[in-house]
């Protein structure tokens, strides 16, 4: 099956630093998610981005499906960012009902 | 708009007791339901999905199993928990019926808050 990896596994920065989050993917996607896992659990949706870019306030992502891979940038971090972040993609090959394949994400920690 | 409800939220089972997780989704019509499990907070693993009532596909062989009584409810069960059954249990859902022969999918997972389960 496709393959995620992302990097780096873990991030610590000051309030106020910018980041950027990679994930590389093994295969052709049809579908890439980045998500924040807060610190009860729950994951929340950053981005749907098979491709292009997308911006939403300080977050942005830029998905290269050509090249595969996928960047998350965090501008202006808040100690609210901290948490893990995840990648996640659906392989193009076959009939994949959507089934995401998840990365083993990114552990962010700001610092005030 | 969609809503997604699991409960509970944190369960502590003895080792052999049964389990019920239970998974609803409300304001769409036959989803795609996922149900995945995430050990030690990194990492999700695809358990089980269903494209319709009745119809479950297991991705990994397990002490679980799955079941959809009904168009919008996903259910995971036990009959006997093993401590390695322990983790973050995470329901979800996508808009169904929208794959073609050639695999295209264009539609997002939403997830549940997700259930802690602790087997002692």
């Amino acid at each position: 099956g496709i393959q995620v990896e992302q990097s780096p596994p873990d991030l610590i920065l000051q309030e106020g630093a910018n980041s950027t989050l990679r994930c590389n993917f093994s295969d052709s996607v049809n579908n890439l998610q980045w998500f924040h896992q807060n610190p009860w659990g729950q994951l929340i949706n950053l981005f749907y981005i098979p491709s292009g870019t997308k911006q939403n306030g300080r977050l942005s992502a830029t998905t290269v499906a050509t090249e595969r891979y996928s960047l998350l940038y965090i501008s202006s971090s808040q100690t609210t960012d901290s948490g893990v972040y995840f990648c996640a993609v659906v392989g193009a090959g076959g009939t994949s009902y959507g089934k995401l394949t998840f990365g083993q994400g990114t552990i962010l920690t700001v610092h005030p | 708009s969609q809503t997604i409800h699991q409960w509970p939220a944190t369960l502590v089972q003895p080792v052999g007791s049964p389990l019920s997780l239970e998974c609803t989704v409300e304001g769409t019509s036959n989803p795609n339901l996922y149900w995945y499990r995430q050990a030690a907070g990194r990492g999700l693993q695809l358990l089980f999905y269903s494209v319709g009532i009745g119809q479950i596909s297991s991705e990994v062989p397990q002490n679980l199993s799955a079941s959809r009584p009904q168009d919008r409810q996903f259910i995971l069960s036990s009959k006997k928990l093993l401590l390695s059954d322990s983790g973050f249990y995470l329901c979800a859902w996508s808009v169904g019926g929208l794959v073609s022969q050639g695999g295209s999918y264009n539609s997002p997972l939403h997830f549940g808050n997700g259930t802690r389960l602790t087997v002692t």
